[in-house]
């Protein structure tokens, strides 16, 4: 199975400061990734698929971007409602994988 | 737009089976469009995709849980449903149903996801 890496674990930021979180593939996906948001008690929300598509409804503050086995997600400015934590998963090869996640705190 | 409801119990004892089912509102589980999964996430843990099942009758299992994983279709009440078998402590967790679209970019329609236990 193909192991995607996120990179940090958790990071402590604060409203209005630009986020960036990485996944890194055990081998190239070419853009077959998704990004998702969870907050507490709910279920992952879609933000963006086939790498660096933007999910209908999603603020244009979020953005994904790279290829093969580096993936980057950008919050560009942190919004107080975009404290939660991001998953990335790869839809290149079964089995389906996610990242570990990245919980983005209140500094 | 379609929704997702998952049901089931709460509580299973070990060496059971565990079984839940996924209720689709809004649209056809026949239509073709989408495969149906299941996804499972352990508690202040990361998630697991657990397979899923197309209206054709094509599934894929993870291998990881393969040997006691089942997911079937019942179109007339327009839901499909997960069996575990076997289950032990390390299957408690929050399971999800999703749907994914054939073109296989995203699971972008998610359940609100149910509690199992597994104890005795």
């Amino acid at each position: 199975a193909i192991q995607l890496t996120q990179s940090p674990s958790s990071l402590s930021a604060s409203v209005g400061d630009r986020v960036t979180i990485t996944c890194r593939a055990s081998r190239g996906i070419s853009s077959a990734l998704a990004w998702y948001q969870q907050k507490p008690g709910k279920a992952p929300k879609l933000l963006i698929y086939d790498a660096s598509t933007l999910e209908s409804g999603v603020p244009s503050r979020f953005s994904g971007s790279g290829s093969g086995t580096d993936f980057t997600l950008t919050i560009s400015t942190l919004q107080s409602e975009d404290f939660a934590t991001y998953y990335c998963q790869q839809f290149n090869s079964y089995p389906w994988t996610f990242g570990q996640g990245t919980k983005v705190e209140l500094k | 737009q379609v929704q997702l409801q998952e049901s089931g119990p709460g509580l299973v004892k070990p060496s059971q089976t565990l079984s839940l089912t996924c209720t689709v509102s809004g649209g056809s589980i026949s239509s073709g469009a989408y495969y149906w999964s299941w996804i499972r996430q352990h508690t202040g843990k990361g998630l697991e995709w657990i397979g899923y099942i197309h209206y054709s009758g094509s599934t894929y299992y993870n291998p990881s849980l393969k040997s006691r994983v089942s997911i079937s279709l019942d179109t007339p009440n327009n839901q499909f449903s997960l069996t575990l078998s076997s289950v032990t402590a390390a299957d408690t967790a929050v399971y999800y149903c999703a749907s994914e679209g054939v073109a296989g970019s995203a699971f972008d329609i998610w359940g609100q996801g149910t509690m199992v236990t597994v104890s005795s």
